[in-house]
Formats: C-alpha cells, structure tokens, sequence
C-alpha cells in the first residue's frame, strides 16, 4: 500500500543529544514537509522541500536540521540547540503541481 | 502575512445536533483550502478540499464546506453530529501550487450523548 512512514512511533532523548526521525514515502511525490504540533499550537511548519536536494525554512526551524537525498525520504534532525524538543512530529507529503496533502501517523518526542 | 484562524478551539455539541466549525483565510485571492481531522496520537486525514471547481464541497463522513470569497470563509458543517465524530479539526490553506501548505489553530470537537 502506498503511503507515508515515520518512525518510531515514540521517541525519548535524554537533553543534549541529537535525534533523527524518519520520514520515507512511497507516493512519488515531490514534495515532503515536517511540521511541529504542540497543544494549543496547531501545527507549525519546521522544514519542507519541493524536489530532491533542496529545502526551505519554515516557520520554526532553528535547532532542526533536514536532508533530502532521495525522493523517498526526508528525515529531520532536532540537534540539541532546539531548546524544546518535546512534541509531536508530522510529516507529509504532496505532488508539486497538485494540492492534497498527506501525513504520516507521527513520532511523539519526548527528551528526558 | 498569509494566516488561517478558526474560531474556537473546543466546540461541544450533542450528540444528532448540528456542527460546525469556523475558519477564515486572510487573503483576498481565492487559495486552495483543506479541513483535516486527527485523531488522538495519529496524524492528519483529509476530510475535504477546495480547488475552484465549486463552492459547495462535499467530503468524508457527512462533512461539508462552503467557500465564501466575499467573508474569506471556509466553514465547515455536518448536518448531524456522531459520537464518533469527536476529534480534532483543522483548516489549511495553500496560497500556490507547491507552495506551504498553512495550518490554523485547530479546533477540538466534542460530542455528548
């Protein structure tokens, strides 16, 4: 079946560690994004990139970093200057020239 | 700046009465609008969209929405509400093909029996 995959569904880092998370699709879609979801918040764009090798800051991308090697996958990266790391994190993805978007289930982050 | 904000962030509602949940977008050009429902701990799922075909958009379990351009207002309605219907809902908005896709605050329905 086609669609998006994030793991692991739960994530605990200890504070000062690197942690990445995975994202990979098999949709062939060009776009990919990972958005932030905090109580109250919504969802606030971290990182998204419209074709291989090339991405763009969100809203909120200090103390996260992304790759984008392959068409496939977009993993982020949240580095130990993110000051708040704890929260839920969605990936989704999207044809360029079209509009529906579509999200993996999440990984839950929790630093401890 | 471009924003979408929905009115209400908790909307309670019985259960067989009617819902609906408020957005507006702060453009004056016609973007592409989605409303999205998550469940707990799970991610997104698209419930409608709206792409200029049709101001009346019909979607998945009952759901439906009218675009107004006039009120910069997509809100979206269900006739009668279940108790499964409880959730949270958002609204995005996309301002161009492959551009960010911009989410509002979201609402969070609940249903009483």
């Amino acid at each position: 079946d086609g669609g998006i995959t994030q793991s692991p569904k739960y994530l605990f880092r200890k504070e000062g560690q690197n942690v990445t998370l995975s994202c990979e699709q098999n949709l062939n879609h060009d776009a990919m994004y990972w958005y932030r979801q905090d109580p109250g918040q919504g969802l606030r764009l971290i990182y998204y990139s419209q074709i291989v090798n090339d991405f763009q800051k969100g809203d909120i991308a200090e103390g996260y970093s992304v790759s984008r090697e392959k068409k496939e996958s977009f993993p982020l990266t949240v580095t130990s200057a993110q000051k708040n790391p704890t929260a839920f994190y969605l990936c989704a993805s999207s044809i360029v020239r079209d509009t529906e978007a579509f999200f993996g289930q999440g990984t839950r982050l929790t630093v401890v | 700046a471009q924003s979408v904000t929905q009115l209400g962030s908790h909307v309670s509602v019985s259960e067989g009465a009617l819902v609906l949940l408020r957005c507006n977008y702060s453009s004056s050009v016609p973007p592409y609008l989605f409303w999205y429902v998550q469940y707990p701990n799970q991610g997104l799922q698209l419930l409608l969209k709206y792409t200029s075909a049709a101001t009346l958009v019909k979607g998945i379990n009952g759901f439906e929405a009218e675009f107004k351009k006039s009120e910069t207002s997509f809100h979206l309605t269900k006739p009668s509400a279940h108790m499964s219907d409880a959730a949270e809902y958002f609204c995005a908005v996309l301002y161009n093909q492959g551009g960010k896709l911009i989410f509002g605050q979201g609402t969070e329905l609940s249903v009483k029996p």
